[in-house]
């Protein structure tokens, strides 16, 4: 059965850096688009960006350049989001989705909390 | 980008109860590319409707879609306990990809 397994939650110091990832299994993980998307407490979702393991390509909502920046292993099936320049507006749950001809996100994580504070 | 306005933002439903609820879109959407979410607090989102209409693995056959251009809609045909939660509404015609602000469904 598909699965995408993120890793476990963060406390960062503002100004710093953090790396979440996200494990596929259960299907062909260069052939669909992985996803991520923001969900700030009691508030909607925002996407983030996608990343195509296939060939590594990305697209980004405007808003998130130069915030993320995504990358995947294909020898682990792991994608990864690395957050730069953390703030208390990035305190947030990070899900990763995966999608593909639909443009549905069929499979979702179960979300890794980032909390940014000193 | 285009602006998914969701309507309710909250109600309430007895058991038995029939619900609706909708997604105005700012530009017209393919209907192909309007999709729907389950979520549960303390939980990860779940698709719940795919392309306007078709139920997602596992969704009870009480759920509907319909809709096209600007106007969609979810509705349950009979509300049970296990439907309060907060819908949203997705659509991905257009990048960004983006979604509506949800409608928390409540049982009364």
């Amino acid at each position: 059965q598909v699965q995408l397994q993120q890793s476990g939650p963060e406390l960062v110091k503002p100004g710093a850096l953090v790396k979440i990832s996200c494990k596929a299994s259960g299907y062909t993980f260069t052939s669909y688009d992985i996803n991520w998307v923001k969900q700030r407490p009691g508030q909607g979702l925002e996407w983030i960006g996608w990343i195509y393991p296939g060939d590594g390509s990305t697209k980004y909502n405007e808003k998130f350049k130069g915030k993320a920046t995504l990358t995947a292993d294909k020898s682990s099936s792991t994608a990864y989001m690395q957050l730069s320049s953390l703030t208390s507006e990035n305190s947030a749950v990070y899900f990763c989705a995966r999608s593909g001809e639909r443009r549905d996100f069929d499979y979702w994580g179960q979300g890794t909390t980032l909390t940014v504070s000193s | 980008q285009i602006v998914l306005t969701q309507s309710p933002a909250i109600m309430s439903a007895s058991l038995g109860e029939r619900v609706t609820m909708t997604c105005t879109a700012s530009s017209s959407v393919s209907s192909s590319y309007l999709h729907w979410y389950q979520q549960k607090p303390g939980s990860s989102p779940k698709l719940w409707i795919y392309s306007t209409s078709n139920l997602a693995s596992g969704v009870p056959a009480r759920f509907s879609g319909s809709g096209s251009g600007t106007s969609y809609s979810l509705t349950i045909s009979s509300m049970e306990a296990e439907d309060a939660a907060t819908y949203y509404c997705h659509q991905y015609h257009r990048s960004p990809p983006t979604f509506g602000a949800g409608t928390k469904l409540e049982l009364k």
